[in-house]
């Protein structure tokens, strides 16, 4: 049975940096193929991708964000970890962590797959 | 970077009718697109993958179509619990974006 959970302050101030834990069960970031991703959710808006990292280290950053975001992966306590600097309020939002297969389509190759499994999500607000 | 759009941004719908979402990209995706369905207060769920294939344990009144950039999600006659949004998201590339999302409420 696949679990993940997010956790993380609540609150930040602008331009603080955040950082969010995902921890995991059921499965091993060591997997061949397996990855986590975040993806965060402004109130009433849509879901917008953040970050991606698979067993083999393999990261991938939304490009609208690249430069603020950091993804690291500790295999040995299941936890994914997301910093994000520079907050700013545009950027509360709730945060959530998924379970990720790499995708391998015969004629374009390896793509990020589908979230097929996800957390509960952590809100976080951002204000002074 | 691959744009997705959803119509329509709305949709009302009495219980036991046919609804009928749809999902469009900038650019083909192959059939590399899920759907996605969100309930208030909730995470995402799963629903359904290579554009067609339903996942664990989703009822068969749920069902995809499409490929390239022109898909569809069906729900034949929609239950009480299926009032939500829905989102598609394409994974044929590194930037797996979601679209903005179809709600479905009550007529």
């Amino acid at each position: 049975q696949i679990t993940l959970k997010e956790s993380g302050p609540t609150l930040v101030k602008p331009t603080q940096t955040l950082t969010l834990t995902c921890t995991f069960s059921g499965f091993s970031l060591s997997t061949s193929g397996v990855g986590v991703g975040w993806i965060r959710q402004p109130p009433g808006k849509a879901l917008e991708w953040l970050a991606l990292i698979y067993w083999d280290d393999d990261k991938r950053y939304s490009p609208s964000l690249k430069s603020r975001l950091t993804i690291t992966k500790d295999t040995s306590k299941n936890q994914v970890v997301l910093t994000m600097t520079n907050m700013d309020p545009v950027d509360t939002a709730t945060y959530y962590c998924a379970h990720i297969l790499l995708y391998y389509d015969i004629l374009t190759g390896y793509s990020p797959g589908y979230f097929d499994y996800w957390g509960q999500g952590t809100v976080v607000t951002v204000s002074s | 970077e691959i744009v997705m759009t959803q119509s329509p941004a709305t949709l009302s719908v009495s219980p036991g009718e046919r609804a009928t979402l749809s999902c469009r990209a900038s650019q083909s995706v192959r059939s590399n697109l899920a759907w996605y369905q969100q309930k208030p207060g909730q995470a995402p769920r799963l629903l359904i993958y290579g554009a067609s294939t339903r996942a664990t344990g989703i009822p068969a009144r749920f069902s995809g179509s499409g490929s390239g950039t022109e898909f569809t999600l069906t729900i034949s006659s929609l239950q009480s619990e299926d009032f939500a949004v829905y989102y598609c998201q394409q994974y044929n590339n590194w930037s797996p974006v979601f679209g903005p999302g179809t709600k479905v409420d009550i007529k």
